[in-house]
């Protein structure tokens, strides 16, 4: 079984400042990772995915993210941060020739402020 | 515009009542899923169909049931036997030889 742990569950920080989202997994086998973002009252958008290659994962809206395997790690990272990204972000696992079956974390809130 | 179609978007629903949430896909996706998410909490799986005519449980099964006539619709019920209905709830979607989830905007049910 897998398991995904985001650290923080809210995350307030001033608007242009750079910001860091931590998620930790745990699993037996190789997996996939993601980070979804949802704004207030909509569905769930994905920003990134790691599925193999490079470790460094470049996302929408100037996000990325460094899968580390050692670490069972995989941390959102955004070097300015904008109003407009406030809202909630999931990391996401699933094991590799699993059929796609997604084990989220509780999510973090992102609060950016003026 | 393909995606993911989910309604109603609000619904109310009195104790003892069963409603149905719809969801349709134009995205000729095969596999089908239904999430259950309350304030605060990630996401917990209640539904899942890689095919149509067939279909899983997830963790939180109890109280619902699903239904996969066509592979571009995946309606979940709400039963009176769901003890604490009130949520926000998702339908996703993908292709099994795919690795991506893509999600619908959701529908948010509140028992009054």
């Amino acid at each position: 079984a897998q398991s995904v742990t985001q650290l923080d569950s809210q995350v307030p920080v001033f608007e242009e400042a750079p910001v860091e989202l931590r998620c930790n997994y745990s699993s037996s086998v190789s997996v996939y990772l993601f980070w979804y973002v949802q704004y207030p009252n909509q569905g769930l958008q994905l920003l990134l995915k790691y599925l193999s290659g490079s470790t460094l994962v470049k996302g929408i809206n100037g996000f990325e993210a460094e899968f580390n395997k050692s670490q069972t790690s995989f941390h959102l990272r955004k070097p300015s941060v904008h109003i407009s990204d406030t809202a909630e972000y999931f990391c996401a696992v699933s094991e590799r020739n699993a059929g796609n079956m997604l084990t989220f974390g509780g999510g973090t809130r992102l609060m950016v402020k003026p | 515009d393909g995606g993911i179609t989910q309604s109603p978007k609000y619904l109310f629903r009195k104790e003892g009542q069963n409603v149905t949430l719809s969801c349709e896909q134009n995205l000729n996706h095969d596999a089908m899923y239904w999430y259950r998410q309350d304030p605060g909490q990630g996401l917990r799986l209640i539904y899942y169909s890689q095919i149509v005519n067939d279909f899983q449980k997830g963790d939180i099964a109890e109280g619902y049931s699903v239904s996969r006539e066509k592979k571009e619709s995946f309606p979940l019920t709400v039963t009176s036997a769901q003890k604490n209905p009130t949520a926000f709830y998702l339908c996703a979607s993908t292709q099994l030889s795919g690795n991506t989830i893509y999600f619908g905007e959701g529908s948010w049910l509140t028992v009054v």
